[in-house]
């Protein structure tokens, strides 16, 4: 199946310093990418919606300012938080379709940020 | 926000038995996938059932789906081991394409 990677797994960082992770996809390409963040033991909450070539499109209490999205090319999405926080703490995970319209989405192992 | 209501939030079986949860959502979907999280990974696609679609087998997974009611169920048969995770119900609409709304989880625990 189509496989999503992220970078890094885990980072650990100080309070007020900007953190970049990236999404990418292996064997397929992917217009559209969504960002996810989980918080501990609660379910996976859809941050953003990440488009190629294009600005990505934020879901309602999201800071579009804080939590940078660039989808760079047809396999890369990036998420960066900027002056990170230590509540934005959090396992972060980007999806992408397999293919154009599919239903199914794949998802990134995710990465830990912890910020202290 | 949160699509829906998952319950149990947490199961213990033991091997061999046969594992239920049930996920209920709020609006009209196109469609609800059943994925599964081992702690501290990415998720893994189990099945996804259209919103035309009554009931659909993969394995072990049985999967139900009633849109009158608005719920779901995952049926794991014959659980083992190594199916310990945490189980997320999530909604497609056809207006979102490609968002899906996660239900709140349910942790299953298979004890050898």
């Amino acid at each position: 199946g189509a496989v999503v990677s992220q970078h890094p797994s885990w980072v650990i960082c100080k309070s007020g310093t900007s953190v970049k992770i990236e999404c990418r996809s292996l064997d397929f390409q992917a217009t559209t990418m969504f960002w996810y963040r989980q918080f501990p033991k609660q379910s996976l909450m859809l941050m953003a919606t990440s488009n190629e070539g294009s600005k990505a499109t934020y879901e309602q209490g999201v800071e579009k300012d804080k939590f940078l999205i660039n989808h760079a090319s047809l396999t890369l999405s990036t998420l960066t938080v900027t002056s990170a926080h230590p509540e934005d703490s959090s396992f972060y995970i980007c999806s992408a379709p397999g293919t154009l319209f599919t239903d199914t989405q794949y998802f990134g192992p995710g990465t830990r940020l912890t910020v202290l | 926000s949160q699509q829906g209501e998952e319950d149990p939030q947490a199961l213990s079986i033991q091997e061999g038995e046969n594992a239920t949860m049930n996920c209920s959502y709020k609006t009209s979907i196109n469609n609800l996938q059943w994925y599964r999280q081992n702690s501290g990974r990415g998720l893994v696609h189990l099945i996804l059932i259209r919103s035309n679609e009554r009931e659909k087998h993969s394995g072990r997974l049985r999967v139900t789906l009633d849109t009158s009611k608005k719920s779901s169920s995952l049926l794991i048969t014959a659980s083992r081991a190594a199916d310990t995770a945490s189980y997320f119900c999530a909604t497609g609409t056809t207006d979102s394409w490609g968002k899906l709304q996660f239900g709140a989880g349910t942790q299953v625990v298979v004890t050898p």
